[in-house]
């Protein structure tokens, strides 16, 4: 079973407050992604990491950061948040190795921006 | 750049009725293909993939997928549905090394 954790589950804010989604995965996956979901929409790739130190932008331009300081946790961040922020934060973990690319998602992260 | 399409955004069975849902992606050259289940209240998860090999997949609870290279395709079937089939699938295909989603099916089965 996959152990892939997200927090906060759901979360409510104003405009302009700085927010960090956390995303941990106790499996040693190098590989490590955060996807944004709006209802009856795709899942959107916005940051992507392929280890300790690495980050890469996804498709979609967003304007939130990530880093990976360790190989089991990959937040991100958005500095000063806005309404259009507001949509599902996905984060995802899976084994190095370009053809395995069976991935453990997390429960998901709610965020609404007032 | 890679995408997918999904044709049907909500789809609604009776119990036993087969399903097939339309998957298709732009890319025509050598792709890995996936598809991913949300059932309600949890985690996304593997259904099935296709890497290579036999273009007809089996994957877990009875789904099977067809590639079918010449039509860009990898549709996802079920002879007989249930109840608990009821969940959201998402088609993907591997670019790079990443996962390009589409936007998703929503399946309702009726008991």
């Amino acid at each position: 079973e996959a152990d892939i954790y997200q927090t906060p589950r759901y979360l409510v804010i104003g405009t302009g407050k700085k927010i960090t989604l956390e995303c941990s995965q106790t499996m040693g996956h190098d590989k490590m992604y955060w996807y944004q979901q709006d209802p009856g929409m795709e899942l959107h790739l916005i940051h992507y990491s392929y280890g300790v130190n690495s980050t890469e932008k996804g498709d979609l331009s967003s304007e939130s950061t990530v880093s990976r300081i360790r190989t089991e946790h990959f937040p991100l961040t958005l500095e000063s948040a806005r309404p259009s922020h507001t949509s599902q934060y996905l984060c995802a973990s899976s084994e190095a190795g370009q053809l395995n690319e069976k991935l453990f998602f997390g429960s998901g992260t709610q965020l609404s921006v007032l | 750049a890679q995408s997918v399409s999904q044709h049907n955004h909500h789809v609604i069975l009776s119990e036993a009725a087969s399903l097939e849902l339309g998957c298709n992606y732009s890319y025509g050259g050598t792709v890995n293909l996936f598809w991913y289940v949300q059932y309600p209240g949890q985690h996304l998860q593997l259904l099935l993939k296709y890497f290579s090999g036999d273009p007809l997949v089996k994957g877990i609870k009875g789904f099977e997928a067809e590639f079918i290279k010449s039509k860009f395709s990898f549709n996802l079937r079920k002879p007989s549905v249930q109840w608990s089939d009821t969940a959201e699938y998402f088609c993907a295909v591997n670019q790079g090394g990443k996962l390009i989603f589409g936007q998703g099916t929503e399946l309702s089965v009726k008991p």
